[in-house]
């Protein structure tokens, strides 16, 4: 079964700290996702990456920024982070492009204080 | 843009009752509907899924069918369990596309 591991389950931060997270996943797929998840909103999509060293904005990217230098791990890093950023993220990673299913971790619950 | 719509929660069931939870969407040509399912404390999961117009897509006693003439996707299940409490997303990817696009989730809570 594909694996897909979060550092932390749960995080507390101050505002304007740099905050990292991190995604490993175990199954050497070419897609890695992060999105934040807020009731009534679904999920979101933040950025997406393809293959080592590339990425690509998704639908709410500000604020955010990522890194793949491993095929394996994708981390989203909050630059400076802000209560607004207060949320749920989920790491999700697919074999390729247009693969489903999408394989997700269990999420980091991110507190902004 | 793509969009998915779900009917807002939190839905409350008896067990053994008849589940549905609507889904409709927009889209531009032929997109890949699907439905996931996010259990307490755990990510997401693929429930069930249909790629084209009248594909029924079913999993665990849950069904749902592509509508392409009222857009639509629900999620049917005839006698539900506690062990199905959990939030229910529904999704579509675009053809040729490579980003889900969510609906904003349903909770189901099933009380024995």
């Amino acid at each position: 079964d594909v694996k897909v591991t979060q550092s932390s389950r749960y995080l507390v931060k101050r505002t304007g700290e740099k905050v990292f997270l991190e995604c490993v996943q175990d199954m050497d797929h070419e897609n890695m996702f992060w999105y934040r998840q807020d009731p009534g909103l679904g999920l979101r999509l933040i950025y997406f990456s393809y293959d080592v060293k590339m990425k690509e904005k998704g639908d709410i990217p500000e604020g955010y920024s990522v890194s793949r230098e491993k095929k394996e791990r994708f981390s989203l890093i909050l630059e400076s982070a802000s209560t607004n950023q207060t949320s749920m993220y989920l790491c999700a990673s697919s074999r390729d492009r247009a693969a489903q299913p999408q394989h997700f971790g269990d999420g980091t619950r991110l507190s902004i204080l | 843009g793509n969009s998915v719509t779900q009917m807002e929660g939190p839905v409350t069931l008896s067990e053994e009752a008849f589940l549905t939870i609507n889904c409709t969407y927009t889209a531009t040509g032929y997109p890949s509907l699907f439905w996931y399912v996010q259990y307490p404390g755990e990510g997401l999961q693929l429930l069930l899924k249909a790629t084209k117009a009248d594909d029924k897509g079913s999993n665990k006693g849950f069904e749902a069918t592509y509508r392409k003439e009222t857009t639509s996707f629900h999620l049917e299940k005839g006698s539900v369990q506690v062990s199905d409490s959990a939030v229910y997303f529904c999704a579509l990817l675009k053809a040729a596309g490579n980003k889900l696009t969510f609906g904003g989730g349903t909770r189901v809570l099933v009380k024995p």
